[in-house]
């Protein structure tokens, strides 16, 4: 079985600050692709970043990137330079490619104070 | 605005109705994908289409049915609703067949039985 575990329900950042969000998974399958969504109040659904488990390379998008630990089965997203616009559900996802379902973890809420 | 279109906004509805969704994909993708996001379940994927054609399969109940028809929009037909289907069902659509693509996402319904 697929699982996708966020261990963090809430969290908050200052402005202009670096926060981490944990993501950890667990598949038995040997390659995979990792996903952080960001859902703001307005509920639109949108991809931060993608990661395709074989590559050794963190994935980077603007002011997000990600650590993957492929070993330790950890995915988690830093966002640099928060803005108020980040204030949103963040959810990681995992997909296997011979296993044709999307796993979501429950989302941590992330507000960015002022 | 991701370019997937779903109608209506919002449903009201009682137990035992059946509903049906609409989602129109972005211009020239093949896939779409229904999504379930409730507060018991969070989010959970129910099934893709790819150029009419079923292609994966997810965590659909029975009384759910989906189909995509030639012009690429898909329905999702709920059906004996019961009060726990109350939820918001996002559509997605990709250019892709593997569901481990980018996904752009619709605004989503909030589907309410009452």
């Amino acid at each position: 079985a697929q699982t996708v575990t966020q261990s963090q329900p809430e969290m908050s950042v200052q402005e202009a600050e670096t926060v981490t969000l944990s993501c950890t998974y667990d598949t038995s399958e040997n390659n995979y692709y990792l996903f952080w969504y960001k859902q703001p109040p307005s509920r639109q659904m949108i991809l931060v970043i993608r990661q395709e488990a074989y590559k050794q390379q963190n994935a980077t998008e603007n002011r997000f990137s990600v650590n993957f630990q492929k070993a330790a089965k950890s995915f988690s997203l830093k966002i640099s330079d928060s803005q108020l616009g980040d204030t949103a559900m963040y959810f990681c996802a995992l997909v296997g490619t011979s296993y044709d379902k999307v796993i979501f973890g429950p989302g941590t809420s992330l507000s960015v104070i002022p | 605005d991701s370019g997937v279109t779903q109608t209506p906004k919002h449903l009201i509805t009682a137990t035992g109705q059946r509903v049906t969704l609409r989602c129109s994909p972005r211009s020239g993708d093949l896939s779409v994908y229904w999504y379930q996001q409730s507060l018991d379940q969070g989010l959970q994927f129910l099934i893709q289409y790819y150029n009419g054609e079923e292609r994966a399969k997810g965590n659909i109940l029975e009384r759910f049915s989906a189909q995509q028809f030639p012009d690429l929009h898909s329905e999702l037909n709920l059906s004996s609703l019961e009060l726990g289907d109350s939820a918001l069902y996002f559509c997605a659509s990709s250019d892709q067949t593997g569901i481990y693509n980018e996904q752009f996402f619709g605004p989503g319904t909030r589907l309410t039985v009452l």
